[in-house]
């Protein structure tokens, strides 16, 4: 089945220690995205990724670092310069860049305490 | 003041009501989606459009280009409707080019 994947669902790290949530699809997605969700606040565009080997910043890149080495993985790095870590973090694919329709994950919802 | 809003924030319904949830936004767009977040936090996208009405099952989404506003209908709500709906814009300008804008999402609880 053609999808995206993310692992863990849930993952809990100490402060200070830093955390790279898997993102994975196998849909031959050229761009791919990483997006951050708090309660009562809409999605929020981390980093984004056109075509392999190349990303660009989102809104709230500070504290989180990607790498596209692959056309089917995203990696996600929350570092601990990342000063409110816990969310929940989505992935997301799309044929055609900002154009097209855009392909969820199932999540990663990230704890740090 | 946010690009995307919708309204209501927070929707009860009794199963079978009529229901729509609005959008309107602030910037100029090539497109506009409606998603569907269940509480275990996956989404899934419900429509893409740029003008008109598009309609899939009990679920019609219009839009209105001119007036920056769209709408999600949801016709005999069933409580499996339960769920976030989430506007989200493509813009055209400036650093959100070609990027998603998100609404914050309106919670919908349908009651049997």
């Amino acid at each position: 089945d053609g999808g995206i994947t993310q692992s863990p669902k849930y993952l809990f790290r100490k402060e200070g220690q830093n955390v790279t949530l898997s993102c994975e699809q196998n849909l031959n997605h050229d761009a791919m995205y990483w997006y951050r969700q708090d309660p009562g606040q809409g999605l929020r565009l981390i980093y984004y990724s056109q075509i392999v080997n190349d990303f660009q910043k989102g809104d709230i890149a500070e504290g989180y670092s990607v790498s596209r080495e692959k056309k089917e993985s995203f990696p996600l790095t929350v570092t601990s310069a990342q000063k409110n870590p816990t969310a929940f973090y989505l992935c997301a694919s799309s044929p055609f860049g900002g154009e097209g329709e855009q392909y969820f994950g199932p999540g990663t919802r990230l704890t740090v305490t | 003041k946010n690009e995307v809003e919708q309204s209501p924030q927070n929707l009860t319904a009794q199963e079978g009501e009529f229901i729509t949830i609005n959008c309107s936004y602030s910037v100029g767009i090539s497109a506009l989606h409606w998603l569907q977040q269940h509480p275990g936090g996956g989404i899934v996208s419900l429509f893409m459009l740029s003008s008109g009405k598009k309609k899939h099952g009990r679920l019609i989404a219009t839009i209105n280009i001119q007036e920056k506003h769209s709408s999600l209908h949801i016709t005999a709500s069933h409580p499996r409707d339960s769920a976030v709906y989430i506007c989200a814009v493509i813009g055209i300008y400036g650093g959100s080019q070609g990027n998603l804008i998100f609404g914050k999402g309106t919670k919908l609880s349908v009651k049997p």
